[in-house]
């Protein structure tokens, strides 16, 4: 069965550091997401992405993040400064169908801010 | 965003069917339900949904209310590997593609 895909499972890193976290999504899938989840907390939404443009973004991603598909088969997150309050796990989504379609998620990564 | 209201924790026994509420009162006539549960560990990961009629599939059974202000999420025999957080989200037929999650039901299953 087809699934979603991320790289690493766990980054570490020092504040004020960028990261680039990696997600292969389902090859047939046209909308693409970020997620996060800090420890202990809900899953929020971050960006979705969709025809090579951001669709739509929460409040939370600001000038500090953003995203790309840069080469047709992955879809990346930025943090150009890392903040300690950016550690989390962050999950990618991929789904066919823009609405009401079931939206498939990777095993996320797990980023850690020092 | 349509608010959806479940209970923070339900325990089951292994083999017992299992019924997760949710209500959603303010739903409109456009929002589907949808459910989503989160293993220990892992990512979310798509149940099933519906939008008037009860739905069924290889996971689970969907119920919905005649008047749509509350669904019930149906695991017909619980096993250990279905202890999650299951989440219940309304998302409108058309506009807003995010999932927008609560805080959900913690489901522990008793061996």
């Amino acid at each position: 069965e087809p699934e979603v895909t991320q790289t690493p499972s766990h980054q570490v890193t020092q504040m004020g550091q960028e990261v680039i976290l990696r997600c292969v999504p389902i090859s047939n899938h046209l909308y693409f997401y970020w997620y996060r989840q800090i420890l202990g907390q809900k899953v929020e939404f971050l960006v979705s992405f969709y025809n090579n443009e951001i669709s739509e973004k929460s409040e939370i991603f600001d000038d500090q993040f953003s995203v790309e598909r840069p080469d047709g088969s992955n879809f990346t997150l930025k943090i150009r400064s890392t903040k300690l309050e950016d550690s989390a796990m962050y999950f990618c989504a991929s789904s066919w169908d823009i609405s009401y379609g079931e939206q498939y998620f990777g095993p996320g990564t797990r980023l850690t801010v020092t | 965003d349509a608010k959806t209201t479940q209970p923070n924790s339900m325990e089951s026994n292994e083999e017992e069917p299992v019924h997760l509420p949710c209500n959603h009162s303010t739903i409109s006539g456009t929002d589907y339900i949808h459910w989503y549960r989160q293993l220990p560990s892992q990512g979310p990961e798509y149940v099933i949904h519906g939008l008037t009629s009860n739905v069924n599939n290889r996971m689970a059974s969907l119920a919905i209310a005649e008047d749509r202000k509350s669904s019930t999420l149906i695991l017909h025999r619980a096993t250990l590997r279905d202890a999650a957080v299951y989440y219940c989200i309304l998302r409108a037929i058309q506009g807003a593609q995010k999932l927008v999650f609560g805080q959900g039901t913690r489901l522990t299953i008793n061996p």
